[in-house]
């Protein structure tokens, strides 16, 4: 699995976008981007995945760019209940029965009020 | 809720003992993952089950050992327990095989060695 670059950490306010970059210059073609948070010692619940259209849900946006090298997870309306550690994965999506994930430090979101 | 249960929530053992941790999948998930998370080292994948069969080993130590039941609940086992094997231990489930795209989390068992 491709290796993902994030900021240690981010500030948001309340009621603003939290824009959560990540780095995956290494990216191949057949990998997907993955998002999943951990709220405080809970365990880390999934966001979203795209493969190279932007994507949406109920709980964020996924933004990548048209090279994949990076890509953007977007909270629109930040709560304080958004504050976590968020991790971009990159993996292969196979037909097969290995969804291994590897996680890396991630980013620390903190939403102010 | 993930609908993935881990029992106990919490343990606390002292060392050179052996504990057994248990997960629950969700209802028609095939695939269970373990997960450690340690302070110093993040979120490490440790082993996967299948349907019964091992299908992937991470940074698993001897010591340790799984499997999974035909009713598909998976047993976690640590033995000669050390003080670094403190942790958060959490069990995944997926549907796997042509589906499902996302991993589904417990709350974890928080372990404790003394």
């Amino acid at each position: 699995d491709a290796k993902t670059t994030q900021p240690p950490s981010m500030d948001c306010a309340e009621g603003r976008a939290a824009n959560l970059p990540c780095n995956h210059s290494t990216i191949s073609g057949n990998e997907y981007v993955y998002w999943y948070r951990q709220i405080h010692s809970q365990g880390p619940q999934y966001i979203i995945h795209g493969l190279k259209n932007n994507e949406t849900n109920e709980m964020a946006s996924l933004i990548i760019t048209e090279d994949r090298k990076s890509s953007t997870l977007i909270l629109p309306h930040a709560t304080l209940r958004d504050t976590a550690v968020y991790y971009c994965i990159v993996r292969v999506l196979s037909g097969g029965s290995n969804y291994k994930l590897t996680f890396g430090k991630g980013t620390l979101l903190t939403v102010n009020p | 809720d993930s609908g993935v249960t881990q029992t106990p929530k919490h343990l606390i053992t002292a060392t050179g003992q052996r504990v057994t941790l248990r997960c629950s999948p969700r209802s028609g998930d095939l695939s269970v993952y373990w997960y450690q998370q340690s302070l110093d080292q993040g979120l490490q994948f440790l082993i996967q089950y299948y349907n019964g069969e091992e299908r992937a080993k991470g940074n698993i130590l001897e010591r340790f050992s799984a499997q999974q039941f035909p009713d598909l609940h998976s047993e976690l086992n640590l033995s000669s327990l050390e003080l670094g094997d403190s942790a958060l231990y959490f069990c995944a489930s997926s549907v796997a095989a042509g589906g499902g795209t996302e991993a589904f989390f417990g709350q974890g068992t928080r372990l404790t060695v003394v």
